[in-house]
């Protein structure tokens, strides 16, 4: 069964600061795997997909990479803004499976 | 001109209710999905429609029943709301072979 973690559960810094959030999964066999957005009391937005045969994605000052093998993903936030504050989850789609299995989420809050 | 639409987007109910839940969406999708967040933010798959068929059931209980009259629509009914179906329920589409899912904007229900 497919297990998606994150870490931190909570992460707060200045802004302008570079930073990372962790995703892990327990079963490499994925179709993919991506980065959403989630404002508070809003919806999921997609930032980033992964392809199981591709090592990294980016879209302006974010960049994702994928380690299949060691099933880790990483997102990667340049020069953090307040705006970027949100949760942002990492879900993967299990290899023959239509359907995503999202990690917990880690809160990210930027302070001015 | 919202892509995936829900309503009620706030849901107020005693225990032992029967409610629904509606979403709709204007992508020309052909696959749409439930998903529940609950109180850790957690969120898991419920229901998967392909082409108004059932493809996905995660072990809901029955008293949730989905039903899909056309493809642009998926809607949720709950039998004998328990205070622990308390949660968000969002829905979101995506086109078949396609990757990225689309999200509404959440149904946030609340039973006492």
């Amino acid at each position: 069964k497919q297990e998606v973690t994150q870490i931190p559960a909570a992460l707060s810094v200045p802004e302008g600061e570079n930073l990372v959030l962790n995703c892990s999964f327990t079963d490499s066999a994925i179709y993919n795997l991506q980065w959403f957005r989630q404002d508070p009391g809003k919806g999921l937005t997609s930032l980033l997909l992964i392809q199981s045969s591709q090592r990294e994605q980016t879209s302006g000052r974010l960049n994702a990479s994928l380690d299949k093998s060691s099933g880790r993903s990483t997102l990667y936030i340049a020069a953090s803004q307040p705006g970027d504050s949100a949760t942002y989850l990492c879900a993967v789609r299990p290899r023959g499976a239509q359907k995503l299995v999202f990690g917990q989420g880690t809160r990210l809050t930027i302070n001015p | 001109d919202t892509a995936v639409s829900q309503t009620p987007k706030y849901l107020v109910t005693q225990m032992g209710n029967d409610k629904s839940i509606k979403c709709e969406q204007n992508l020309g999708h052909d696959t749409m999905y439930w998903y529940k967040q609950d109180s850790k933010k957690f969120l898991k798959i419920m229901f998967s429609y392909n082409n108004k068929e059932l493809i996905i059931n995660e072990t809901v209980p029955n008293r949730f029943s989905p039903k899909s009259p056309d493809k642009a629509h998926l809607n949720l009914h709950i039998n004998s709301l328990e205070l622990g179906d308390s949660a968000v329920y969002f829905c979101a589409s995506e086109t078949w072979g396609e990757e990225t899912q689309y999200f509404g904007p959440g149904t946030r229900l609340l039973v006492l």
